[in-house]
């Protein structure tokens, strides 16, 4: 156990709804990165957030957006959601925003458009 | 750019076989790489890690070393055994970066 925790672990909806994914790091973690796992584009880079800011940003589609909330938690909000949407998003937490620190990984959330 | 080029699988070994899982990376200047396991219905967990070139990284029997020279992190085991049936993903992380950009992942099954 990594100490991240993602809900909801299954998520299935239709072609052009919203939904909100949420993680939380580990205790004492500031950053928080979401990743997209497909099988089509393999394990991506999403985004990543500092202490409530945004820090750097990946391959994130313009209907996708996130946010780190004062308690650091984070949520990945996807809207007008397409098929080619379904995957396995994973949260990851560090100490710091460090390019030295470890990222610990959470248990994922997979997403189904139907 | 930067990215990683991972052995395509899945690949399957008897227990106690030798494994090689080969990776290479495209990056400027010496990246940190990394390989991180994933067993069934988890996450991903950091196997090992090198940072700078003719650095081995090692656990749980596995080591990889950062060759620069081949651009190259190639995992291997002496002798796997069945709990090592996973998916293993390569992976770097660029100067100054912190994201990590990953390989395709490659599936390790091993038969008793």
């Amino acid at each position: 156990d990594s100490g991240v925790t993602q809900t909801p672990k299954h998520l299935i909806t239709a072609t052009g709804q919203r939904v909100t994914l949420r993680c939380s790091p580990r205790s004492g973690d500031l950053s928080v990165y979401w990743y997209q796992q497909s099988l089509d584009q393999g394990l991506q880079f999403l985004i990543q957030y500092y202490n409530g800011e945004e820090r750097a940003k990946g391959n994130i589609l313009e209907r996708f957006s996130a946010q780190q909330f004062p308690d650091l938690h984070s949520e990945l909000n996807l809207s007008s959601l397409e098929l080619g949407d379904s995957a396995l998003y994973f949260c990851a937490s560090s100490p710091r925003d460090q390019s030295y620190n470890e990222q610990f990984f959470g248990p994922g959330t997979r997403l189904t458009v139907l | 750019g930067n990215s990683v080029t991972q052995m395509e699988g899945p690949v399957t070994l008897s227990e106690e076989a030798f494994l090689t899982i080969n990776c290479t990376y495209t990056a400027t200047g010496y990246p940190s790489l990394f390989w991180y396991v994933q067993y069934p219905g988890e996450g991903l967990q950091l196997l090992l890690k090198a940072t700078k070139a003719d650095d081995k990284g090692s656990n749980k029997g596995f080591e990889a070393t950062y060759r620069k020279e081949t651009t190259s992190f190639h995992l291997e085991k002496g002798s796997v055994q069945v709990s090592d049936s996973a998916v293993y993903f390569c992976a770097l992380r660029p100067i100054g970066a912190n994201n990590l950009f990953f390989g395709t992942g490659t599936r390790l099954t091993v038969i008793p």
